[in-house]
């Protein structure tokens, strides 16, 4: 069955490290997202990508970067890690634009 | 702004009772709206995808609705269990700015 994977599943990492979370989808899906998840402010798009080589900035993108080599693979990159990126992140992806959205298991990311 | 707003954030009911989920959106140009499920410490499982040109759908005891004039979708679950207990969450794919927009989710608990 096709499907998506984040790893790792748990990072505690310190402040000012470089961190890359990777996500894996199966689906041969063109666009992928990654969100983060925080009490009172629900999910928000980091960044997105509609195929190879493109990527896109979302609503919370500073700090964070993507790139796209392939179909299969988004990685997402805190150049500089902060206690404000503490958080929960989830990759998403999907066939078409519009179409309906498959997440990962999401990722629980630690800065201390 | 386009958002979206999910009341109540938690809701509490018997095993057995017929329930809805209420979600709001402020623009009436969208493309889309999705109903998603998310169980403590796992990603979202879509559950139904209303396109704008639909005023509702079904799957098995779930139930959504779509009107796009007052801004308003429901999500109705009938007889409910508490298997269904989870956060579920209501997204709108606004047909400005490509990307969709999710509400902070209701808390939903099915006591037995």
């Amino acid at each position: 069955d096709a499907e998506i994977t984040q790893s790792p599943r748990h990072k505690i990492t310190e402040t000012g490290r470089q961190v890359t979370l990777a996500c894996h989808q199966t689906w041969n899906h063109n666009n992928m997202f990654w969100y983060r998840q925080d009490l009172g402010h629900g999910l928000r798009l980091i960044h997105y990508s509609y195929g190879v080589q493109d990527t896109n900035k979302g609503e919370v993108s500073d700090g964070y970067s993507v790139s796209r080599s392939n179909t299969e693979d988004l990685p997402l990159t805190l150049e500089s890690a902060a206690s404000s990126q503490t958080s929960v992140y989830f990759c998403a992806s999907s066939g078409g634009l519009t179409d309906t959205q498959y997440f990962g298991p999401g990722t629980r990311l630690t800065v201390l | 702004k386009q958002e979206v707003t999910q009341i109540p954030a938690a809701l509490s009911v018997p095993e057995g009772e017929n329930l809805v989920l209420n979600c709001s959106f402020t623009d009436s140009a969208i493309y889309n709206l999705q109903w998603f499920r998310q169980d403590p410490g796992k990603g979202l499982t879509s559950l139904l995808l209303i396109q704008s040109s639909q005023r509702e759908q079904t799957s098995g005891r779930l139930n959504a609705s779509l009107d796009k004039s007052s801004g308003r979708s429901t999500l109705y679950i009938a007889a409910s269990q508490p298997g269904d207990s989870a956060t579920y969450l209501c997204a709108v794919f606004y047909n400005q700015g490509g990307k969709l927009i999710f509400g902070q989710g209701t808390e939903l608990s099915v006591k037995p």
